[in-house]
């Protein structure tokens, strides 16, 4: 079993939709969550990071998770065409230790 | 945010040659770098951890002697694919740490990507 399960997509959605992005784990030791935006031929770029459970939004951007269910989400809110892109979560268990990738998701998001 | 420099960012070279890459943190000391490796429509494939002052350590199945990592200050490592072959293109990407805020975000370069003739 992976550490991190991500669904790949593809996932199409209209301009102004609210997008769902989700990612799984098995190590119940993680703490530390991340959420990275890649664009084709470009390292990824931070855009959400969590520490421990609950919520934490930015703009657009919502974080969540869920510790119990060993589930982290990131939502998007009026999805605009530039935010499609892969969608990378990861996560660690201490500062100090390695992060662990999900495969990433494709997100179109059409005009 | 913290920034991460990679360089550079697209390199052509024959087969046999090797090519270094280099990746900077910008604004933080970064004792830990970490590099991927990363095929078309595909995750990130961890290759190495690189800590500064010290030996890299890889991940199963990464040649050292393929893919030499130097970490000679706080600031800079390198990754130099030696004797490149075909098979070595693929698309780079450092990340650092900002350990010296404590929260121990990961931040990436831009990638490098190496085409091997």
């Amino acid at each position: 079993q992976k550490e991190v399960e991500q669904d790949p997509g593809p996932l199409s959605v209209p301009e102004g939709a609210i997008v769902s992005l989700n990612c799984t784990y098995s190590n119940s030791a993680f703490q530390y969550f991340m959420w990275y935006r890649q664009y084709s031929r470009k390292g990824p770029e931070l855009l959400m990071y969590t520490y421990s459970s609950g919520n934490k939004e930015d703009g657009r951007f919502t974080a969540q998770v869920d510790k119990s269910s060993k589930y982290i989400s990131l939502f998007i809110r009026d999805s605009q065409p530039s935010d499609s892109a892969t969608y990378l979560c990861a996560m660690s268990v201490n500062t100090g230790n390695q992060f662990y990738f999900g495969t990433g998701t494709s997100l179109t998001v059409i005009p | 945010g913290a920034v991460v420099s990679q360089h550079p960012s697209r390199v052509i070279c024959k087969s046999g040659t090797s090519v270094k890459i280099e990746c900077r943190s910008l604004d933080f000391q970064a004792t830990t770098m970490f590099w991927y490796r990363q095929f078309p429509k595909q995750s990130l494939m961890l290759m190495a951890t690189s800590n500064e002052g010290s030996k890299a350590t890889y991940e199963q199945g990464v040649e050292k002697d393929k893919f030499l990592i130097n970490h000679a200050s706080l600031t800079l490592s390198t990754l130099t694919v030696t004797s490149a072959h075909p098979e070595d293109s693929s698309f780079y990407i450092c990340s650092a740490r900002d350990g010296g805020k404590g929260s121990g975000e990961l931040f990436f370069g831009e990638g490098s990507r190496l085409t091997v003739l």
